[in-house]
């Protein structure tokens, strides 16, 4: 399995501004991934992030937006920018590490509030 | 054909008895099968997984039952306990890790 923090774990933000969520795991990763979990929903894949490459946008979702970065084999970050409040979510990173390749393990979120 | 549908939406269960939760998808690309826990204000937390050539796999009170020729696959919580109240997600990928999440399940056994 893998151990993973995020920071942080919630915030309340102004419309307009941008929050930077910090995801770190305890062990190196090839892949991480970052979704949106909107109350009482399902999780919606926003992107996803290798090392020393751009990251991978789905449908609905811009680098504009939803910047990431990813400087190292343990850690990344998502900024979401110019806030609304539909911006209001879960946010969760997760990583893959498990036999087969295939299992994701889930941060905590960030409960993230747009006034 | 990239949905994963899930059912029911919640469920009540009471302490002893088996919770059962359904999951359909239509590509039959996918070929892991995930159900995740999660409790509220936590991230989901990863149960058991099946992949299609087996039928079964349990794991403690856990069963994945998977129907490959039916494209659906069951958890089965069984003897469930209060402290399995939760919100259940089923997911499916096809060997791309990007994983499409069913709606969710809030289960609550009732003590």
């Amino acid at each position: 399995s893998a151990v993973i923090s995020q920071k942080p774990s919630r915030d309340i933000c102004q419309r307009g501004t941008s929050l930077t969520i910090q995801c770190q795991v305890d062990s190196q990763v090839t892949m991480m991934f970052w979704y949106r979990q909107q109350p009482g929903q399902s999780l919606t894949l926003i992107a996803t992030a290798n090392q020393g490459s751009e990251a991978t946008y789905e449908s609905g979702f811009v680098i504009d937006k939803f910047p990431i970065s990813r400087p190292n084999l343990t850690f990344s970050t998502l900024t979401v920018s110019n806030m609304s409040p539909e911006d209001s979510s879960i946010y969760l990173c997760s990583v893959d590490k498990g036999t087969g390749g295939d299992t994701q393990y889930f941060g905590p979120g960030t409960r993230l509030t747009v006034l | 054909q990239q949905q994963v549908k899930q059912s029911p939406q919640s469920l009540i269960v009471q302490k002893g008895g088996i919770s059962i939760i359904n999951c359909a998808y239509e590509n039959t690309a996918f070929d892991y099968f995930p159900w995740y826990q999660q409790f509220p204000g936590k991230g989901p937390a990863l149960l058991i997984a099946i992949r299609p050539d087996v039928s079964e796999k349990k794991e403690g009170r856990f069963t994945i039952s998977f129907n490959k020729s039916a494209k659906q696959f069951s958890l089965h919580i069984m003897d469930s306990q209060p402290g399995d109240s939760a919100t259940y997600f089923c997911a499916a990928s096809m060997g791309t890790y990007k994983y499409i999440f069913g709606t969710g399940t809030r289960l609550k056994v009732l003590a």
